[in-house]
């Protein structure tokens, strides 16, 4: 059965940080998706990305950046220079191509202070 | 982007009443959409996947009886938490899939039985 898993549960950074959160997933599918989501307090879940598992290429979108490795069935996400509006829980999921199911980490929240 | 909605935003009822959750698509139809729960500080579970015009698909664990999804029409799927009991108390998360991979999430239901 597919997992996702999100070692880290709290993270605590002083604003202009850098920060990385990480995800582990496991899998034996060889067609996949992987994301990455922002739960703000208000609970409405923000898109930040999608991966395929053909696409190990790294992306960068402003601040954000995320690293894909299949070797080590990672998917990390790094903010640069953290600010404290990206104080929120950030989820990691999985999903088959077959199924459109999201698998969802346990979630990782990121407070930044002043 | 797509717009998914839900309706009520929070509801409070007394226990072992009925209470009906709307997930809307509203510019794009949607022949699937999920319903995942999230309890406070806990990571999203998916209830079930609703299919339009036929029966939802339950997970491991989650009781059809008990919340009854129906999925009439493209663009509208319910999810009615019948007898509902203080340990429903939850967060109620609707998404909705465009295509093969996208999903679009709704901005969840607040549900507190008393």
């Amino acid at each position: 059965a597919q997992k996702v898993t999100q070692a880290q549960t709290e993270i605590s950074v002083v604003e202009k940080e850098d920060v990385t959160l990480d995800c582990v997933y496991e899998t034996r599918d060889t067609t996949y998706y992987l994301f990455w989501y922002k739960q703000p307090p208000s609970g409405e879940l923000v898109f930040l990305i999608r991966r395929n598992s053909f696409d190990e290429q790294n992306e960068i979108s402003g601040r954000y950046s995320w690293n894909f490795q299949k070797s080590t069935s990672s998917f990390n996400f790094t903010i640069t220079a953290s600010q404290v509006v990206d104080s929120a829980v950030y989820f990691c999921a999985y999903s088959s191509s077959n199924t459109g199911k999201l698998i969802f980490g346990q979630g990782t929240t990121l407070q930044v202070k002043p | 982007g797509a717009v998914v909605s839900q309706h009520p935003s929070w509801v409070i009822c007394k226990s072992g009443t009925s209470v009906k959750i709307e997930c809307r698509s509203l510019d794009f139809q949607a022949t699937t959409m999920f319903w995942y729960r999230q309890f406070p500080k806990q990571s999203l579970m998916l209830m079930a996947t609703s299919n339009e015009g036929s029966k939802a698909t339950y997970e491991q664990g989650v009781e059809k009886d008990k919340f009854l999804i129906n999925h009439a029409s493209l663009t509208l799927s319910t999810l009615t938490v019948t007898s509902a009991h203080p340990e429903d108390s939850s967060f109620y998360i609707c998404s909705a899939r465009a295509d093969y991979y996208e999903q679009y999430f709704g901005p969840g239901t607040r549900l507190t039985v008393t």
